[in-house]
């Protein structure tokens, strides 16, 4: 158990909803990335936050958004939702990395959303 | 995209050691290199990590080659507990605290009896 919670576990949606998922970080942490898991692929690297704003942004559009709490939760938002975004979507939690810092990111279970 | 080479697949007997290697041969001086396992449909699992020195902990050890360009994650005793998918990722850091994991397709370890 890492201490790092999701949810909800899974969703169904229909293409043009929006959605709203949600990550609860380990006790300390105070930055949260978020991934995207693809059946059969690795998880991709959507935006990271620290300090309540986002910190790196990999290659997903805007209508992938994100916040981030005072008490370092998390949403990640997604809005217009299409087909391809059925995936596992995954959050870690982590103290930010600074140089020479030897950091890890610890990862919740994840929410498996259908999009229909 | 992933910086990452790994095998597809390893066969493991039950017991033995398995060795899982990673070829990285464009890692940076200051990027680390992670190995997470992921069981089928759960979240990734931390193992291990080191820049340039070998590293061990109570679940694994980490060999890397002196010129860094390849490494190779131990499990000294695998159990069938063991069977799942392993990534090697590189990481650097990028400034202000940020960092990311950028996972390819791993290597499907499965433990045999």
């Amino acid at each position: 158990e890492t201490g790092v919670t999701q949810s909800p576990t899974h969703l169904i949606k229909t293409r043009g909803q929006q959605v709203t998922l949600r990550c609860s970080s380990q006790s300390g942490h105070n930055t949260v990335s978020w991934y995207q898991q693809a059946l059969g692929q690795g998880p991709q690297f959507i935006f990271q936050y620290y300090r309540e704003e986002e910190n790196g942004r990999g290659n997903f559009p805007p209508r992938f958004s994100g916040l981030q709490f005072p008490n370092y939760s998390s949403e990640l938002n997604v809005n217009a939702l299409e087909l391809d975004d059925s995936a596992l979507y995954l959050c870690a939690s982590s103290l930010a990395w600074v140089q020479g810092s030897r950091e890890t990111q610890y990862f919740g279970p994840g929410t498996r959303l259908l999009v229909l | 995209d992933a910086k990452t080479t790994q095998p597809p697949s390893m066969d493991c007997a039950e017991g033995r050691a398995a060795n899982l290697p990673c070829n990285h041969s464009t890692i940076s001086g200051n990027e680390y290199v992670y190995w997470y396992r992921q069981i089928h449909s759960q979240g990734p699992q931390y193992i291990i990590h080191g820049l340039k020195n070998n590293e061990t902990n109570e679940m694994a050890s980490l060999i890397i080659t002196e010129d860094r360009k390849s490494s190779t994650l131990i499990l000294p005793h695998a159990t069938l507990r063991d069977t799942a998918v392993y990534y090697c990722i590189v990481a650097a850091y990028s400034g202000a605290g940020s960092y990311q994991l950028t996972f390819g397709k791993g290597t499907k370890l499965s433990v045999i009896p």
